[in-house]
């Protein structure tokens, strides 16, 4: 599967300020995907990144609080904006399939967020 | 009602046991379904997919899936230590849109 470099692995933020967590893949992929797993919770969807056009969002999601970057087929941003405690979560990115595992979807190792 | 749920454990099984996972979905259109195992900080990791009827066997995991019942379950033969995590369970209901369940903690007891 592919190899992704997830950074920040950690942080802590003051409210009001914006953290971009950065995702490096070692393949080029189509889709890159941005999750949201709040404590205890599962995973949500918040946007699909694809390389040349606008990130696609999920309900309750919006490109103000959380603009992406994808700038080529191996690399994306997510920025949180204006960051409340309620953004306090591990953010994860994840890769499609590839062309050495056409059918698995691979996780990076998580930038875990806290905001006070 | 949500479009993934499992049971939320905690799951304790003794060493050497099977341990079963279980995982309802809403969509009847679903055509792919993944098992994940994430260790606690960690990220999650694909163990199992399965697209067709049946059991898909792999080393001591098996996944089930009955569409007509719209369930999958997940069994780990002989169970370690080593497999106490929390497992996911994920949908795949159209395009690369994935759903996720809660999750199943599992705890081996040695």
């Amino acid at each position: 599967s592919a190899v992704i470099s997830q950074k920040p692995s950690r942080d802590i933020c003051q409210r009001g300020t914006s953290l971009t967590i950065q995702c490096q893949v070692d393949s080029q992929v189509t889709m890159m995907f941005w999750y949201r797993q709040q404590p205890g919770q599962s995973l949500t969807l918040i946007a699909t990144a694809n390389q040349g056009s606008e990130a696609t969002y999920e309900s309750g999601f919006v490109i103000d609080k959380f603009p992406i970057s994808r700038p080529n087929l191996t690399f994306s941003t997510l920025t949180v904006s204006n960051m409340s405690p309620e953004d306090s979560s591990i953010y994860l990115c994840s890769v499609g399939p590839t062309g050495r595992d056409p059918y698995g979807y691979t996780f990076g190792s998580g930038t875990r967020l806290t905001v006070v | 009602q949500k479009e993934v749920e499992q049971n939320s454990g905690p799951l304790s099984v003794p060493e050497g046991a099977i341990a079963s996972l279980n995982c309802t979905y809403s969509d009847r259109g679903s055509q792919s379904f993944f098992w994940y195992r994430q260790y606690s900080g960690k990220s999650p990791e694909l163990i199992m997919s399965i697209y067709s009827n049946g059991d898909k066997e792999d080393g001591r995991f098996t996944a089930q899936l009955n569409k007509a019942s719209q369930y999958v379950s997940l069994l780990i033969r002989d169970s370690q230590p080593s497999d106490s995590a929390t497992y996911l369970c994920a949908v795949n209901v159209r395009g690369n849109q994935f759903y996720f369940g809660t999750g199943t903690s599992l705890t081996v007891i040695p």
